[in-house]
């Protein structure tokens, strides 16, 4: 079955740029049943939906984080990526990647399987 | 944005008992196109990922035992554990994915064994 796992630096400095990997195996992301989703999780936050890429390459992201998000999708490698601008403490969290089925013409996406979560802290 | 409210924050129920979380969205989730809920419900164990357990409010996914069920319409849901076992302690969301543009959680409930 599908499964995805995230990597990346578990440390990032304030104002800098926070960059994950997430790699899918078991399926191909070319998929065009399914959707691509970044999902963190904070004590603060709980559960935030950051974005989601097709495979058309067509994104959408959560308007709160909209202006520093950049979810993009190399095929080749059957992964998916998430850049975040410009972070703060406040972006400290478990990030998750998560593969989103469709609800529809009208609805987003559940998730299902998520990856294990990586833990990014910012800090100096 | 949609918001949604679970209730309680944390509830303990004995083992062979029923526990009952409640899900409340500041507006329907209820499309009239198609008479469907766009609610999701998941279990988020310690040190694990969410995992889904049901979909369109009350469709259960494959693998999940039938002692989970899901149920309600429009702003008020509900997920069912009944015959608690000691393996169905948890943190449990609602998440609703009510149109495209931004899909939000539950704050959680935090299932204990009392």
């Amino acid at each position: 079955q599908v499964q995805l796992q995230e990597s990346g630096p578990g440390l990032v400095r304030p104002s800098q740029t926070l960059s994950l990997t997430c790699n899918v195996s078991g399926g191909s992301i070319s998929n065009a049943d399914y959707y691509w989703s970044w999902i963190r999780q904070s004590a603060g936050e709980g559960l935030e939906w950051i974005g989601r890429m097709y495979i058309t390459g067509r994104t959408n992201y959560n308007p709160s984080l909209k202006s520093r998000v950049t979810i993009s999708i190399d095929t080749s490698k059957n992964q998916f990526s998430l850049k975040l601008s410009s972070v703060t403490a406040a972006d400290t969290a478990v990030y998750y990647c998560a593969r989103g089925l469709s609800g529809g013409w009208f609805g987003g996406n559940w998730f299902d399987p998520w990856g294990q979560g990586t833990l990014v802290t910012v800090s100096s | 944005d949609i918001v949604m409210t679970q209730s309680p924050d944390s509830l303990a129920v004995s083992l062979g008992e029923r526990a009952t979380i409640n899900c409340k969205s500041s507006q329907s989730l209820l499309f009239s196109s198609n008479n469907k809920n766009y609610l999701a419900w998941y279990q988020q164990k310690p040190g694990q990922p969410p995992k889904l357990l049901i979909h369109w409010a009350s469709t259960r996914e494959s693998g999940v035992p039938d002692r989970f069920s899901g149920s309600g319409s429009g702003t008020d849901f509900t997920l069912t554990i009944s015959n608690l076992q000691a393996e169905d302690v948890a943190v449990y969301y609602c998440q609703h994915y009510y149109g495209t543009l931004r899909y939000t959680f539950g704050q959680g409930t935090k299932l204990e064994i009392k």
